[in-house]
């Protein structure tokens, strides 16, 4: 079955360390997203990438890395730099040329910083 | 810029009774909006979405929306609601402007918790 694939689906994280999660899609999409979401603020855009090698900063990126060395993969990295790092992240993806602009979502990766 | 309210936090139903979940957006230009459901620690999942056409948007599980353009809404709606409807709906639009490298944005609302009671 296609789909979108996150883990670790639960991470923890002392202060000041580097944590990095994964998310691999089957769908061949050209385009994936990374979102944060908090309780009660709905869902903010941290970064995206539209195509392999390329990737833009959205709402939310300061303390937040990317790279998108291959199609499938979409790897964030919360850096020491995330000032509120606790939260909720989806990544999900879509066909770059889509119209309508249907996002499909992974089952989230839930990060607490201890 | 783009943007939807959700002005209920919680809307809770009797089983069997109608339900109805609300969002109001604003955009310059023709809307795209959706409607996804969210279960606990879970993933968001595509319920429907309104393009062009007729203003009642028919979806997964039973549940439907209107799209009303004067009152800048698209309400969620389910004739009888199940024990098993009850998680978060987010309605979301599409940015009318294109990302940066042609991709499409979706602005989100803030969500509403749907508890539906034996």
């Amino acid at each position: 079955d296609g789909g979108i694939t996150q883990s670790p689906k639960y991470l923890f994280r002392k202060e000041g360390q580097n944590v990095t999660l994964s998310c691999e899609q089957n769908l061949n999409h050209d385009a994936m997203y990374w979102y944060r979401q908090d309780p009660g603020q709905g869902l903010r855009l941290i970064y995206y990438s539209q195509i392999v090698n390329d990737f833009q900063k959205g709402d939310i990126a300061e303390g937040y890395s990317v790279s998108r060395e291959k199609k499938e993969s979409f790897p964030l990295t919360v850096t020491s730099a995330q000032k509120n790092p606790t939260a909720f992240y989806l990544c999900a993806s879509s066909r770059r040329q889509s119209n309508t602009g249907e996002l499909f979502f992974g089952e989230g990766s839930r990060l607490t910083v201890l | 810029a783009q943007s939807v309210a959700q002005p209920e936090d919680q809307v809770n139903v009797a089983e069997g009774n109608p339900l109805t979940v609300k969002c109001t957006y604003s955009v310059s230009g023709n809307p795209y909006l959706f409607w996804y459901v969210q279960y606990p620690n879970r993933g968001l999942q595509f319920l429907l979405k309104y393009i062009t056409g007729d203003n009642l948007v028919k979806g997964s599980y039973g549940f439907e929306a209107e799209f009303n353009k004067s009152q800048t809404s698209f309400h969620l709606k389910k004739p009888s609601a199940l024990v098993s409807d009850s998680a978060l709906y987010f309605c979301a639009v599409r940015d009318i402007k294109r990302l940066t490298g042609g991709g499409n944005k979706l602005t989100f609302g803030t969500g509403t918790q749907l508890k539906v009671e034996l």
